[in-house]
């Protein structure tokens, strides 16, 4: 069974600039979740999809954004970039909503904006 | 809103030997979930235990425990017969049950525990 996949796994982009990631979760699962891993914060809740919607958000600003297709395939978006921005972004995925607690990890994508 | 501190950035110890690796937590929820997840150098995350906190046995995975102190806020993770393939970081995390059941808020995690087996 395929795990977590995420693309693309590094890139490079410069302020203001404006990035899509991808992530396909495992058949079957129905929730996405994202977070932000940086050696200064840590990892960061960003949000949570499930069956399309959106069912949880972190606290961080409008700038950044995300979707789930009917596939339960996820993108996020992160508009106006900034030099903070630099991160890992991770995906994780579970069959239900992330109350079970058994997410599964992509290898992430990992962004450094100039 | 809820914290989760593991005050060890970086442990080492010998093949074979027994760690225990500490987290505390602060909430004011009562109803919430537990976790110790390990990052190998390759960085995807792996889930090694999860603990909810209405039980009160402690979970256990082969050689992966914890010893879970619902009054105290502390949730350690004990690794026996350490292993070369166990060095990592770990974090340790906390989810919060909202009403109907759902993970609220997402996981909440420490800042992490990197742990080296040394052969």
């Amino acid at each position: 069974k395929a795990g977590v996949t995420q693309t693309p796994r590094y890139l490079i982009k410069t302020r203001g600039q404006q990035v899509t990631l991808s992530c396909s979760p495992i058949s079957g699962h129905r929730s996405v979740s994202w977070y932000q891993q940086t050696p200064g914060q840590g990892l960061q809740f960003l949000f949570e999809y499930f069956s399309e919607t959106q069912r949880n958000k972190g606290n961080f600003p409008g700038r950044f954004s995300g979707r789930q297709f009917s596939n339960s395939r996820s993108e996020m978006n992160v508009s106006t970039l900034e030099l903070g921005d630099s991160a890992l972004y991770l995906c994780a995925s579970s069959f239900r909503r992330t109350n079970t607690g058994e997410l599964f990890f992509g290898e992430g994508s990992r962004l450094t904006v100039l | 809103a809820q914290t989760v501190t593991q005050s060890q950035p970086e442990m080492s110890v010998q093949e074979a030997e027994t760690v225990t690796l500490s987290c505390t937590y602060d909430t004011s929820e009562n109803n919430y979930y537990l976790f110790w997840y390990k990052q190998p150098p390759s960085r995807q995350m792996i889930l090694v235990i999860r603990q909810e906190a209405y039980k009160q046995q402690n979970a256990t995975e082969n050689r992966f425990s914890v010893n879970f102190q619902k009054a105290a806020k502390s949730f350690s993770l004990k690794i026996s017969d350490s292993q070369l393939g166990d060095t990592a970081m770990y974090f340790c995390a906390f989810m919060k049950l909202d009403m109907s059941g759902g993970g609220a808020d997402g996981l909440t995690f420490g800042k992490g525990t990197h742990l080296i087996i040394q052969p």
